[in-house]
């Protein structure tokens, strides 16, 4: 079983376009993630949620909005897409007060 | 501000050498340090992590890193590579607070090993 889930694992796209990346974790923890891995694979946090509450935003543009409907679930919404964009975006997850983190197997998004 | 520095961008072994890979941290708080894995493409899996205690540790697949606070360091090794040990490795301090993490990851380390 997967733990940590991504659709779509790549998503191409044009500029200007609105798109989401979906992703769920079953392993039952309460904080999710989302970090950014350029291309030079340098990997940044963006956001984190613990139990559907944003507790982490790391100056991200207000075009990424985030949603957790609900704790196994964090959803990243990019608006007005812009080359600078293009990245893999990895999801993860942690229990509430536990440090490790489980990621998911990212996805490759390319803004043309 | 926390950061964390690798200093080899990439490394090229051949099967059976030792591996060193360093890792030094810079962050006032208490140190919760990870070594991640990155496979070709494929997400990041964790090698291990120090929380506490003796500071080697001892991961999966072979792998150790020893915390030595004075030197701000955390540097993994492994005595005898292996191809399939070719990936892209990453260091990391939990620099969070109040109960909730964040990862400060380092730039990464390409390592290649040759049969």
């Amino acid at each position: 079983d997967t733990a940590v889930s991504q659709t779509p694992k790549y998503l191409v796209t044009q500029m200007g376009n609105d798109k989401s990346i979906k992703c769920e974790q079953n392993l039952g923890h309460d904080t999710m993630y989302w970090y950014k891995q350029d291309s030079k694979k340098f990997l940044k946090i963006m956001f984190s949620y613990n139990n559907k509450e944003l507790i982490i935003n790391e100056t991200v543009p207000n075009r990424f909005s985030p949603k957790s409907p609900d704790k196994a679930h964090l959803n990243l919404h990019i608006n007005s897409l812009e080359l600078g964009d293009s990245a893999v975006y990895f999801c993860a997850s942690s229990p509430s007060g536990g440090q490790t983190q489980y990621f998911g197997p990212g996805t490759r998004l390319l803004v043309l | 501000a926390q950061s964390v520095s690798q200093h080899n961008h990439h490394v090229i072994l051949s099967e059976a050498a030792s591996l060193e890979l360093g890792c030094n941290y810079s962050y006032g708080g208490t140190v919760n340090l990870f070594w991640y894995v990155q496979y070709p493409g494929q997400h990041l899996q964790l090698l291990l992590k120090y929380f506490s205690g003796d500071p080697l540790v001892k991961g999966i697949k072979g792998f150790e890193a020893e915390f030595i606070k004075s030197k701000f360091s955390f540097n993994l090794r492994k005595p005898s590579v292996q191809w399939s040990d070719t990936a892209e490795y990453f260091c990391a301090v939990n620099a969070g607070s109040g109960g909730y993490n964040k990862l400060i990851f380092g730039a990464g380390t390409r390592l290649a090993v040759h049969p």
